[in-house]
């Protein structure tokens, strides 16, 4: 299994342009989330998707879009970039939303908005 | 609202020395309490868990008890090695099953 994948790695973007942040996960899990982290604030939920065809907003969602059209993949868009979007971006998968499963992390994209 | 408090970094240590990270939560009920660790320029992995009262996670020479009556979930290690620089994320799981994660501390140990 590779667990989960995550593309590109490094991105610079100009602000006011477009991009989609890649995700997949191949443990056939129903739950998955994206967060950014930035110095001295943790890691902060943007979305998230509680399986196929089924997304909802986390703390920080606001210029980013998700979908979840398969189990396997749910890509973030970014709309229109802004430099405050300048972070490290992770996905997460479980196996559910169960309060004991232990969430699964992608390596990380890092952006940079300039 | 529910909240994670881990004691700021960074933390330095020369290699053998005992650990302790303090974590102490914030919710209600009885949540699921974790540790995550993040080596340099890697995702979040787990560390241990624990999802009752009283329960002990422990992995790698780390462990941490989950501690009700002081709302507390410290982690601590015996003797730490070089290996063990990294992030380490106290986190938990609430009865909505949000998941809060605390700020993060820096932990480098010395050779």
């Amino acid at each position: 299994n590779a667990g989960v994948t995550q593309t590109p790695k490094f991105q610079v973007l100009k602000t006011g342009q477009s991009m989609t942040l890649q995700c997949a996960q191949d443990m056939n899990h129903e739950y998955m989330s994206w967060y950014r982290q930035d110095p001295g604030m943790g890691l902060r939920l943007i979305h998230y998707s509680v399986g196929a065809g089924i997304t909802d907003q986390g703390e920080v969602p606001n210029g980013y879009n998700v979908s979840r059209s398969t189990t396997e993949d749910f890509p973030l868009r970014l709309l229109s970039a802004a430099p405050s979007q300048t972070s490290v971006y992770f996905c997460a998968s479980s196996p559910s939303r169960d309060r004991q499963e232990t969430q699964y992390f992608g390596p990380g994209t890092r952006l940079l908005v300039l | 609202g529910d909240s994670v408090t881990q004691m700021e970094g960074p933390v330095t240590l020369s290699e053998e020395a005992f650990l302790t990270i303090n974590c102490t939560y914030t919710a209600t009920g009885y949540p699921s309490l974790f540790w995550y660790v993040q080596y340099p320029g890697e995702g979040l992995q787990l560390l241990l868990k624990a999802t009752k009262a009283d329960d002990k996670g422990s992995n790698k020479g780390f462990e941490a008890t989950y501690r009700k009556e002081t709302t507390s979930f410290h982690l601590e290690k015996g003797s730490v090695q070089v290996s063990d620089s990294a992030v380490y994320f106290c986190a938990l799981v609430n009865r909505d099953d949000k998941i809060i994660f605390g700020k993060g501390t820096r932990l480098h140990i010395l050779p």
